[in-house]
Parts: C-alpha cells; structure tokens; sequence
C-alpha cells in the first residue's frame, strides 16, 4: 500500500539557517504530494503541494519539488524565521483513492 | 468566512461515557473525514464520508462512531468501547476532485477522558 517516509526529528536551527525537511513516498501510479504545517494546539494548515513528477509547490518562502525518479518531496526553506517552529507533515493522495496518507511528522524548532 | 468548526476545543469525560464531537463547514465540500493524533505520531484516519449518508471505515474505527445527515456535519461519537480515547480529534473536509484535491483542516478537539 501506500506509504510515506519522513525525516525523524526533532530538528533545531538557528533563525536564518537553510532547512530541509526530507520525504519519500511508496504509490501505484501517480500520486499528488502535500506538506502540511500544524503550529501548537492547532489543525493543519495545508502549506503546498504538488501534482505531477517536476511540479514545484511554493508558500511562505517554502519549497518542494515532485522527484518522481526518487520518490521524494523534501521541503526546503532559505531562511528560517522563529514563526516556522512548528510540526510539518507529508502526505500522499494515491490515484482513486479518496484517502490522504501522512507522514509521522517532523517537529522544527527555530531558535534565534 | 468559510471553514470548518470543531467544538469544543477541549472536552473532559468520565471513563464509561460516550461523547460526541462536532464538526460543521460551510465549505460545500463532499466529503469529510475524522482523524485521531496522538502526542509524537502522526494522523489516524478514523472515519471518512464521501457523500451524504455514506461512510467508511478508516484505519481505526474500532470504538467509534458518525453519521452524515447533512452535507455540512459529521458528528464523531467516542464510545466507552474505545481503550484509550484521550487524543486530539482533528476533522477534515474536501470538496470532489480526485487526489489532486487537498483536505482542509479544523482546529481540533482535546478530548480527555478521566
């Protein structure tokens, strides 16, 4: 079935560092991709996704690209703020199916 | 404003005691879906509808119950069958579309059980 692998946290920056948040999924057929953020004591805000092999998904100055060759969609940022420090999840929409399937989330904190 | 409502955000009960928790958007999206988080792990689908009247079992429906009487609401009922129902319940909406679709989020519901 489908699956989707996240980098185990959780991690710590410094404000301004580069950040990669990486993410690797197992699909049949051509899945969309998504990542998430879920500041504390809150739902999930939907951050991008990405529909298609090459597709770049970009918000907030975060950014991730469909790798369908190696099945990835790592979430990078430039510079981080203190304001990211928050839990972010993958997540896999498999073709026909109706169901989204996360990622165990990875928690970013960001120190300045 | 459109979005999705979860309430209340906080909820205490006695072991042995039902509870239900509410979920309304006024979206217009087909379908919804229930979710359980525990500390340090990720979502677990519970329940999800994708019409009126229709629902599905998830990954862990055991100990739980909904219903779907209108397009708007999908009520979670937690049973006293369910182990170990202290969690944060997150609700989810849709509209159809296919996987390309994203599944927009409420603000969550802590349920503690005592």
């Amino acid at each position: 079935g489908d699956s989707v692998t996240q980098m185990e946290g959780p991690v710590t920056l410094s404000e301004e560092a580069f950040l990669t948040i990486n993410c690797t999924y197992t699909a049949t057929g051509y899945p969309s991709l998504f990542w998430y953020v879920q500041y504390p004591g809150e739902g999930l805000q939907l951050l991008l996704k990405a529909t298609k092999a090459d597709d770049k998904g970009s918000n907030k100055g975060f950014e991730a690209t469909y790798r369908k060759e190696t099945t990835s969609f790592h979430l990078e940022k430039g510079s981080v703020q203190v304001s990211d420090s928050a839990v972010y999840f993958c997540a896999l929409g498999g073709f026909g199916n109706e169901k989204l399937t996360f990622g165990t989330g990875t928690r970013l904190t960001i120190i300045p | 404003d459109g979005g999705i409502t979860q309430s209340p955000k906080y909820l205490f009960r006695k072991e042995g005691q039902n509870v239900t928790l509410s979920c309304e958007q006024n979206l217009n999206h087909d379908a919804m879906y229930w979710y359980r988080q525990d500390p340090g792990q990720g979502l677990r689908l519970i329940y999800y509808s994708q019409i009126v009247n229709d629902f599905q079992k998830g990954d862990i429906a055991e100990g739980y119950s909904v219903s779907r009487e209108k397009k708007e609401s999908f009520p979670l009922t937690v049973t006293s069958a369910q182990k170990n129902p202290t969690a944060f319940y997150l609700c989810a909406s849709r509209p159809s579309g296919g996987p390309t679709v994203a599944q927009y989020f409420g603000p969550g519901t802590r349920l503690t059980v005592l």
